[in-house]
């Protein structure tokens, strides 16, 4: 277990609906990750958030957006979904900004839409 | 071309074979390397975190970077059906707030 939870652990909507996933990352950790992972493109960065602010993007589509809360844990809005949007989406922390290479990733919502 | 390219596999293995896991990479700039173990339907592992050039041994796992060929390896020794699992390297450029690059990952399969 490396501490960082996601929820829901499953979700299952319709095109065009609009979905939240939320993340607590690990006690003490301030940088939070997201990233989608489907078959064909891998694992791709989303964005990344530290101590409540945005810090860089990836490849996130102008549909999804995301935040840090006070309390560190973080939601990734996923809206207009279409398809192609099914896919696991983690959510990873580290400790300091510096800490990217020593990412603890959650166990993942799997999203399917229909 | 991808950043990084990792062969899908899958690759299937007998328990306690030595198993090798590749990465090649095309950015120069990458210094740090990892490898991430991920079993089916959870987060992927930090399992091995590299700096620069070299060896890095942790048990029965070994991490080898070749810069000059834009090479990284996973060695697995006496590999255990419990080591079935997908394995991704990822990438990365030090002092850069910039994201992680991982690769595709492969698939191994150990069999008893």
């Amino acid at each position: 277990d490396s501490g960082v939870t996601q929820t829901p652990k499953h979700l299952i909507t319709a095109t065009g609906q609009r979905v939240t996933l939320r993340c607590s990352p690990r006690s003490g950790d301030l940088s939070v990750y997201w990233y989608q992972q489907s078959l064909d493109q891998g694992l791709q960065f989303l964005i990344q958030y530290y101590n409540g602010e945005e810090r860089a993007k990836g490849n996130i589509l102008e549909r999804f957006s995301a935040q840090q809360f006070p309390d560190l844990h973080s939601e990734l809005n996923l809206s207009s979904l279409e398809l192609g949007d099914s896919a696991l989406y983690f959510c990873a922390s580290s400790l300091r900004l510096a800490d990217k290479e020593t990412q603890y990733f959650g166990p993942g919502t799997r999203l399917l839409v229909l | 071309q991808k950043e990084v390219e990792q062969d899908p596999g899958p690759l299937s293995v007998p328990e306690g074979a030595i198993v090798s896991l590749n990465c090649t990479y095309s950015n120069s700039a990458f210094q740090y390397f990892m490898w991430y173990r991920q079993y089916s339907r959870k987060g992927p592992e930090l399992l091995m975190y590299t700096y620069s050039s070299g060896n890095k041994e942790d048990g029965r796992f070994t991490a080898q970077v070749d810069k000059s060929s834009k090479y990284i390896s996973l060695f697995i020794r006496d590999s255990q059906p419990s080591d079935s699992a997908t394995y991704l390297c990822a990438m990365s450029v030090p002092y850069n707030t910039d994201k992680l690059i991982f690769g595709t990952g492969t698939r191994l399969q150990v069999f008893p």
